[in-house]
């Protein structure tokens, strides 16, 4: 079974400058989570999906801050404009709707300059 | 933040010997699940706690659960290198909420 692909696994840019992070849950399943984690910190919930719906969203910023799950399969995160403080990794998993358990992508890390 | 707190921050201890990680948190919860994360790697569940129970075990690994208390353990029996990682308890509710983590290093 494949996991949760992250795609870029890096991506530094410039301040200001649009940024997007793609992620593949696993087949079959219909819940779609977006992490934020800092070094030393643990992952911080940005954004929850069930299927197409993002049922909670309450820690997502949104002036800068969009996601998307079309068709309740991939998923994308955008920043726009980015800022220094965007620096982190940012988390994918995915859950099934049989089991509680979340299973983790490996994470893009984001480098603001 | 509304992150839970692990205590210790950070453990070593010799290969072999057990190794026990705390969390507590703030609200109510559904059930509360441990994960782990080698360095700059993706989380990995290791076990899960529902809110009607009080112990679980998974192979070397022993949970607890005191609601009453708002808190959790986690017991790594018989320690060894590859246990080397950082442990993360996680609740859940209507809120998902992982503290900040235990950093766990084997001593050889």
């Amino acid at each position: 079974e494949a996991g949760v692909v992250q795609s870029p696994r890096y991506k530094i840019i410039e301040k200001k400058q649009p940024v997007a992070f793609w992620c593949n849950p696993i087949s079959g399943h219909n819940t779609l989570y977006w992490y934020l984690q800092n070094l030393g910190q643990g992952p911080e919930l940005l954004i929850r999906y069930e299927n197409e719906e993002a049922v909670d969203d309450s820690q997502l910023p949104k002036d800068r801050f969009s996601a998307e799950r079309l068709k309740g399969v991939d998923s994308t995160l955008k920043i726009q404009p980015a800022e220094l403080g965007d620096s982190a990794v940012y988390l994918c998993a995915s859950s099934s709707p049989y089991q509680e358990t979340q299973y983790f992508g490996p994470g893009t890390r984001l480098l603001v300059l | 933040s509304q992150q839970g707190e692990e205590d210790p921050q950070a453990l070593s201890i010799q290969e072999g010997e057990n190794a026990t990680m705390n969390c507590s948190y703030k609200t109510s919860i559904n059930n509360l699940q441990w994960y782990r994360q080698n360095s700059g790697r993706g989380l990995v569940h290791l076990i899960l706690i529902r809110s009607n129970e009080r112990e679980k075990h998974s192979g070397r690994l022993r949970v607890t659960l005191d609601t009453s208390k708002k808190s959790s353990s986690l017991l790594i029996t018989a320690s060894r290198a590859a246990d080397t990682a950082s442990y993360f308890c996680a609740t859940f509710d209507d809120k998902i909420i992982f503290g900040k983590g235990t950093r766990l290093h084997i001593l050889p």
